[in-house]
């Protein structure tokens, strides 16, 4: 089974908005990791975020972790047609070596 | 610096066959991890080889074989193929338990 639950499965925006998708989990993580992954290529990692932290950032990307709530945010500013693909939350339960457990993904359509 | 690479690209195999995929891991990388991923899901952990030792494993059924060679590359070895094996397989290389590094993929197609 999936751990993560990505909001919205779908979501649609004009260049230059800005795109927000969410992610929940069931249990305790140990850091929480999000992927990008085009045209159901390869995926690559964006960004990782620990238990303990509260928000990263990284260029455009913003990530928020509220461990209370078990959920998690990635905001993408000033979209561009380019960053139009599938965005995956992935999770790690325990520090040490544990397999990621990705959820099914929000499909992002900038256009221009 | 060469990153992940899987072999073949796309594969088309019939039920009840046998397939092999292949993966080279980004220089420097010991461990490889598998992932299949069926259309519009995420992707779904198979197992993870490390020092020519599977380590783990998801839930996946005995027809699910694999193998990590001396150079760290590895083979993904599917037996008895089901319709529902269909999916894009993906090979993910790290060193240790730090960063994933995923390949391209190979897309399997079971008629």
């Amino acid at each position: 089974s999936q751990q993560g639950e990505e909001d919205p499965q779908a979501l649609s925006i004009q260049e230059g908005e800005n795109a927000t998708m969410n992610c929940s989990y069931k249990t305790s993580i140990n850091n929480l990791q999000w992927y990008r992954q085009n045209s159901g290529r390869g995926l690559v990692h964006l960004i990782l975020i620990r238990s303990n932290e509260r928000e990263k950032h990284s260029g455009r990307l913003r990530v928020t972790l509220d461990t209370s709530k078990k959920s998690s945010s990635l905001l993408i500013t000033a979209s561009r047609a380019a960053d139009t693909a599938s965005y995956f939350c992935a999770t790690v339960f325990f520090s040490g070596n544990t397999p990621l457990v990705f959820g099914k993904g929000t499909r992002l359509s900038v256009i221009a | 610096d060469a990153g992940v690479t899987q072999s073949p690209t796309h594969l088309i195999k019939t039920r009840g066959q046998q397939v092999t995929l292949r993966c080279s891991p980004k220089s420097g990388h010991d461990t490889v991890s598998w992932y299949q991923q069926a259309l519009g899901q995420g992707p779904q952990f198979i197992f993870q080889y490390y020092e020519e030792e599977e380590r783990q494993r998801g839930n996946f059924p005995d027809r699910f074989s694999g193998h990590q060679f001396p150079n760290y590359s590895s083979e993904l070895n599917v037996n008895a193929l089901l319709l529902g094996d269909s999916a894009l397989y993906l090979c993910a290389s790290s060193l240790g338990t730090g960063m994933l590094y995923f390949g391209p993929g190979t897309r399997l197609t079971v008629t």
